[in-house]
């Protein structure tokens, strides 16, 4: 069965400073990965996602991925963040059911 | 813009109720989802539905039962709601089976349960 693991419960990060969400993933076959943003009382937005092909992604707000197959690893990163990026961040594999990972919580401060 | 939404933000049950989560969504989408999120354990799979009148169990059906009579509407039903039901409830939709795309989801329903 897959499986998704984010490691840090929570990032922290000042304003215009690079982010980074960690998170690695198990499946059998092919990864068909996403990441979703969930801002407080709403619920998951579709950031970004990678089925094939370049291993960095680009998503909505300034948003990227990187895929890693050897190291079963799809980070979320953001060259410099803002203070509206603060939220918590979903990483999730299908393989066929989308499977999410614990969340981390990131709080970017001024 | 696909908008899936769930009738209530927030209900409070009592014990041993039956209780109601509704989801409709206007994009016609075949596939429609109900997750419970809670704190640390992410987001797990409760139903799923692929097509008006079927239902596919997730990993975390016990307790929980689901239909679907439109294409557009897919209910969540607490037969009867316990405590440890307490939680926040999303519901989701997509427009297709491939396993790239992505699903849309409501704003959810925070069920406390007494």
């Amino acid at each position: 069965a897959q499986s998704v693991a984010q490691p840090e419960d929570q990032v922290n990060v000042a304003e215009g400073n690079p982010l980074t969400v960690k998170c690695t993933y198990s499946v059998s076959g092919n990864p068909y990965l996403f990441w979703y943003v969930q801002y407080p009382n709403r619920g998951l937005q579709f950031l970004l996602k990678y089925i094939t092909g370049d291993n960095l992604v680009k998503g909505s707000y300034g948003f990227e991925a990187e895929f890693n197959k050897s190291q079963t690893s799809f980070h979320l990163k953001k060259p410099s963040a803002l203070v509206s990026d603060s939220a918590l961040y979903f990483c999730a594999v299908r393989d066929p059911r989308l499977t999410f990972g614990g969340g981390t919580r990131v709080l970017v401060k001024p | 813009d696909v908008k899936v939404t769930q009738s209530s933000r927030y209900l409070v049950k009592r014990t041993g109720e039956k209780v109601f989560l509704e989801c409709v969504q206007d994009m016609d989408h075949e596939n429609m989802f109900w997750y419970r999120q809670d704190p640390g354990l992410g987001l797990r799979l409760i139903y799923f539905s692929y097509d008006v009148k079927m239902k596919e169990k997730g990993d975390i059906p016990e307790g929980y039962s689901v239909s679907r009579e439109k294409k557009e509407r897919f209910s969540l039903i607490l037969e009867s709601a316990s405590t440890n039901q307490t939680s926040m409830y999303l519901c989701a939709s997509s427009g297709s089976s491939s396993y790239n795309s992505p699903l849309h989801f409501g704003n959810g329903t925070r069920l406390t349960v007494t």
